[in-house]
Order: C-alpha cells, then structure tokens, then sequence
C-alpha cells in the first residue's frame, strides 16, 4: 500500500530514556515532516526535510534530533526524555506542485 | 505572526449541514486547507483552496474564502455520522517554496443521530 508509515504506534517509556520513532514514505514525495500534537490536539511542526535537507527546525529542545538517511526516511530521536514530551508524533510527507500533506497514523509517546 | 482560529466544538443533528469556521492572520497565505481527524487516526486532507479563490464545491464540502476578512469556513451538507471527527483549518505560507503548514487548533464535529 503506498502510505506515510511510522513505527512504533504506541511508546511507553521511563523519564530519563532515549528513543527512536521511525518513519518511511514510499509516495516518492521529496518532502517530509515532524509535527507534534499535544493533549489539546493543537499540532506544531518541528521539523521538515527536502531531500535529505533540513529546511524547517522550529523551536524544538537539542534533545530532539532529526535524521534523514534518504529522502523517504526520516526518523526522530529523542534523548533524556521528559514528561512533557508525553504526545503524538506525526510524520508526514508532501510534493512540490501537491497539495497538502500526506499524514502518518501517528505515535502515540507517554513518558512515564 | 501566523495564527488560525477555529471554535472547538459544534454539534449538529444527522441530516442538517454543518458549517465550521476559522479564521487566520497571516495575509499571504497562499493555501487554505481542510484536514479530517478521526479518533486514532492521522490527518486526512479533505480539500483545499487557493486564496484567489472565493468558493470551492466538491460533494457535500464547499469551502468558502472571504480574503478580506481572512475567514474561512467549511460547509457539508447532509452531515452524516460518519462525519464526526476532528476538523482542522491550515494555511500555508510556503517559503522557500516548500510547505509549511499552520494548523488551527481543530473544531470537534459531534452528529447527533
């Protein structure tokens, strides 16, 4: 099926913990994103790549780090995680001449 | 600054219309969007319009701009249960000429059978 996909859904872990969230796109889309949406379900992106290329960093914590190892990855890790990073990750992806984004289903992340 | 409004909650009873507003600041706004959430779900991308549109029919969605006013809103007709979700306002500011997209803090659609 050609979607947005993110792994895992659901991520309980420890305060203090390192974690990974992957996400993949097989759209061939050349864009990709971050978005965070808290308990409110108000979404702020955080970041977003072009072709391997950082081209959006918002305010997001150092502990946030963004990596794209091609343009249809691109994986979020956190480190020393907090209680506030508790939240659904969205990752999506969009197509210059596109519109819109296309959504992954989300990971949902509690810190505990 | 970018910003975009929306109320958090409308209910309506199976068979009427619903009409759900937004708002948004930002004058060059060259995109407006409406996305879908159901429960558990990621975002669904309903339609879009073009600021230099006023009006967009598609099915039981019209999507109507007023640019002066920076208002927005969504209207569909014979609303359904199936229809109760989350319903996001976006814009979209493109710089650089990629997207970036503003979400507004999303309107709950409750359908009263």
């Amino acid at each position: 099926d050609t979607a947005v996909s993110q792994t895992p859904k659901y991520l309980v872990t420890q305060m203090g913990n390192d974690k990974s969230i992957k996400c993949e796109q097989n759209l061939g889309h050349d864009t990709m994103y971050w978005y965070k949406q808290d308990s409110k379900k108000f979404l702020k992106i955080m970041f977003s790549y072009n072709n391997k290329e950082l081209i959006i960093n918002e305010t997001v914590p150092n502990r946030f780090s963004p990596k794209s190892p091609d343009k249809a990855h691109l994986n979020l890790h956190i480190n020393s995680l907090e209680l506030g990073d508790s939240a659904v990750y969205f990752c999506a992806s969009s197509q210059w001449g596109e519109e819109g984004y296309t959504f992954g289903s989300g990971t949902r992340l509690t810190v505990v | 600054g970018e910003d975009v409004e929306q109320s958090l909650f409308l209910s309506v009873r199976e068979g009427d219309s619903s009409v759900i507003n937004c708002t948004y600041t930002d004058s060059s706004s060259t995109y407006l969007y409406w996305y879908k959430q159901e429960p558990g779900a990621g975002l669904q991308l309903l339609t879009y319009i073009f600021s230099n549109m006023d009006m967009k029919q598609d099915q039981r969605l019209t999507v109507l701009l007023n640019k002066k006013d920076k208002h927005l809103s969504l209207r569909i007709a014979d609303t359904q249960t199936g229809d109760s979700a989350i319903y996001f306002c976006a814009e979209s500011i493109l710089p650089g000429g990629y997207q970036k997209v503003t979400f507004g803090i999303g309107t709950k659609l409750q359908v009263i059978p």
